[in-house]
């Protein structure tokens, strides 16, 4: 079965590192997203891309938090620099448009001490 | 205020039982993903729709429209079906996906 790809599984780090993660989107699909799931406030939506073009980031910090596609193959999520207050786990989903079923990669477990 | 209201939060029930899980709404929606978070944390996509019924297996996924409310219902439930399901309404801008705090569901046996 396709899946999407996320790496690495797990990560802790020290506030003040940069972080990066990876997406391997489901090949062919053509939409990818980042969410971030927290305790308190669950999941949100930080990023989405269509044909690798970003389409919406409206929901990330734009100060320290940056998503880019360099290709249609790999979708990153960047944090530089990375504070207490971004532990969370992070989630890629890839799919065949906004309104057509996403596919969930299995997160990112970030701790940042 | 979230704009994506789910009831219960919690819920248990026995092997066996009908269960049904509420979402509500408060802004024009395009579309209303249910997904499902298994205990492991992986998150699975059960239903997108925009209105009507859709059914899967055992799982059974409607909305309203003119009300704002969808329902997700379980028929005959089973241990394995305890997760997290969330709700998620994706809005007539057709960018802005907005969810639900989820319910997290117990089926014993």
């Amino acid at each position: 079965d396709a899946r999407v790809t996320q790496t690495p599984r797990h990560k802790v780090t020290e506030m003040g590192q940069e972080v990066t993660m990876r997406c391997q989107p489901i090949l062919g699909h053509n939409t990818v997203f980042w969410y971030r799931q927290t305790m308190m406030q669950g999941l949100e939506l930080l990023a989405y891309f269509r044909n690798r073009a970003p389409l919406d980031d409206s929901g990330m910090p734009k100060d320290r938090f940056s998503a880019e596609m360099p290709d249609a193959t790999l979708a990153t999520l960047k944090i530089q620099p990375s504070e207490p207050r971004d532990s969370a786990v992070y989630f890629c989903a890839s799919g065949l448009g906004i309104n057509q079923p996403q596919h969930f990669g299995d997160g990112t477990r970030l701790s940042i001490l | 205020k979230n704009e994506v209201e789910q009831s219960p939060q919690n819920l248990t029930a026995q092997e066996g039982e009908f269960i049904t899980i509420n979402c509500s709404y408060s802004v024009g929606i395009s579309a209303l993903h249910w997904l499902q978070q298994h205990p492991g944390g992986g998150i699975v996509s059960l239903f997108m729709l925009s209105s009507g019924k859709k059914k899967h297996g055992r799982l059974i996924a409607t909305i309203n429209i003119q009300e704002k409310h969808s329902s997700l219902h379980i028929t005959a439930s089973h241990p394995r079906d305890s997760a997290v399901y969330i709700c998620a309404v994706l809005s007539n801008s057709g960018y802005a996906l907005n969810f639900g705090k989820g319910t997290s569901l117990l089926v014993t046996p």
